[in-house]
């Protein structure tokens, strides 16, 4: 099993530009998240989606759109890239909401 | 909702000696903790976790306290290794929004040779 993936591992962005990051989890998982992470500091909920179907927002979701593609796959959506979007972006997964979270390796996103 | 805050946010400590994190939390009901370790450049990884019916668990080197009343919880390492080095972050399940896991700030630790 892969676990969480994410792509891309890099990405640097023009103020501006939209993207997409993708996460896919392999382990069956019900809820799927995404966070980020600045420097030296701890992990904010961007977006949540507890079960396939649904979708919830966090603490920090403006800028930010989610789609939850099916039971994997869960992207973030990037419309127009910021600088204060800079940061380092983690999808996660769990059996059920609030249960062990699986972590994906990050993207590093700069935003220039 | 749920807030989490975390004590402190470095720590050194000699290889050897024992480190010790708190964090205390808002939510009453909330009902598990878990704390995740995050290696330089890693992702965060469950290093263990607790539910509210236990006082205690305990890992080999690791543990982990709660007080339900006075809302707090702590995670114990003794005889620090150099491995030990990373940041640790505590959480709490926030029952009153979906469940979801509330973070803590993050504590570095660094355990000196």
């Amino acid at each position: 099993n892969a676990g969480v993936t994410q792509t891309p591992k890099f990405q640097v962005l023009k103020t501006g530009q939209s993207m997409t990051l993708q996460c896919a989890q392999d382990m069956n998982h019900n809820s799927m998240y995404w966070y980020r992470q600045d420097p030296g500091m701890g992990l904010r909920l961007i977006y949540y989606s507890a079960s396939e179907g649904t979708t919830d927002k966090g603490e920090v979701p403006n800028g930010y759109n989610v789609s939850r593609l099916n039971k994997r796959e869960f992207s973030l959506r990037l419309e127009s890239a910021a600088p204060s979007q800079t940061s380092v972006y983690f999808c996660a997964s769990s059996p059920t909401s609030g249960g062990e979270q699986f972590f994906g390796p990050g993207t590093r996103l700069t935003v220039l | 909702g749920e807030n989490v805050e975390q004590h402190p946010s470095t720590l050194s400590v000699q290889e050897g000696d024992s480190a010790v994190i708190k964090c205390t939390y808002s939510d009453s009901a909330s009902n598990y903790f878990p704390w995740y370790k995050q290696e330089l450049g890693k992702r965060p990884q469950l290093i263990i976790d607790i539910r509210s019916n236990v006082g205690e668990k305990k890992d080999q080197r690791i543990a982990v306290t709660l007080n339900k009343t006075a809302k707090h919880f702590s995670l114990h390492i003794t005889e620090t290794q150099p491995e030990d080095s990373a940041v640790y972050f505590c959480a709490a399940r926030d029952q009153a929004a979906g469940n979801k896991l509330t973070f803590g700030g993050g504590t570095r630790v660094l355990v000196k040779p």
